[in-house]
């Protein structure tokens, strides 16, 4: 089955500048990326998504970025603010295959001001 | 997207007994999916709920520790059965709406 990685497990970034998470999987047939945002004792939010047919996304001050060659996606935060301070969540799924999502392991992201 | 709100939004109880965790919609949905995160955890899916057909359960979920109910395209229910210290959890429902899955607030169990 599908193997997400995510990494870093933590990051920690002055307010302003910018953060960046990277995920690989491993089932080359998966197709839908999202990312969750998830803040303590919240349910994971989505935030953004990617799928295969695209190579890159910009919502605001968020952009996701899609390798299908190297099997791998990125989140990246721009002029990150103390409210960006979660967990956010990387995640692969097969979308023609019941849309099961398999979710990477957390980055816990935190913005000092 | 959806609103989704889930009872109990977090309990305590005993091993042994059984918790019955609800989630509603606020639109008609098709696929509904159940989510165990464990304490600081990533998630993982028990089973896929789809009104009118039994849950589709992952691989090491079974039905008879994790039986599921899908009555109607706006409601769910999961119940833990036989509950130990292993299932304290943050247990979470989705749906997928216009082919993006959105989450419950979450129900937070823990087993004593």
């Amino acid at each position: 089955g599908e193997n997400v990685e995510q990494h870093p497990s933590t990051l920690s970034v002055q307010e302003g500048d910018s953060a960046v998470i990277k995920c690989t999987y491993s089932d080359s047939a998966s197709n839908y990326f999202p990312w969750y945002k998830q803040e303590l004792g919240k349910g994971p939010q989505l935030i953004i998504d990617i799928r295969s047919n695209v190579g890159e996304k910009k919502d605001q001050r968020i952009a996701v970025t899609l390798n299908k060659t190297a099997k791998h996606f990125s989140l990246h935060i721009t002029e990150t603010q103390p409210e960006d301070s979660a967990v956010y969540f990387c995640a692969a799924s097969i979308r023609a295959a019941g849309n099961k999502l398999t979710f990477g392991g957390g980055t816990r992201v935190l913005v000092k001001p | 997207s959806a609103v989704i709100s889930q009872k109990p939004s977090r309990d305590i109880c005993q091993r042994g007994t059984s918790l019955t965790i609800q989630c509603q919609v606020d639109s008609q949905v098709t696929m509904m999916f159940w989510y165990r995160q464990q304490p600081g955890q990533s998630l993982t899916l028990i089973a896929t709920a789809n009104q009118g057909s039994e849950a589709t359960y992952e691989s090491g979920f079974v039905i008879d520790k994790f039986p599921i109910s899908r009555p109607n395209l706006t409601f769910s229910t999961l119940t833990v059965s036989n509950m130990s210290p292993e299932d304290s959890s943050i247990y979470l429902c989705s749906v997928e709406v216009t082919d993006e899955q959105y989450f419950g607030p979450g129900t937070r169990l823990t087993v004593t």
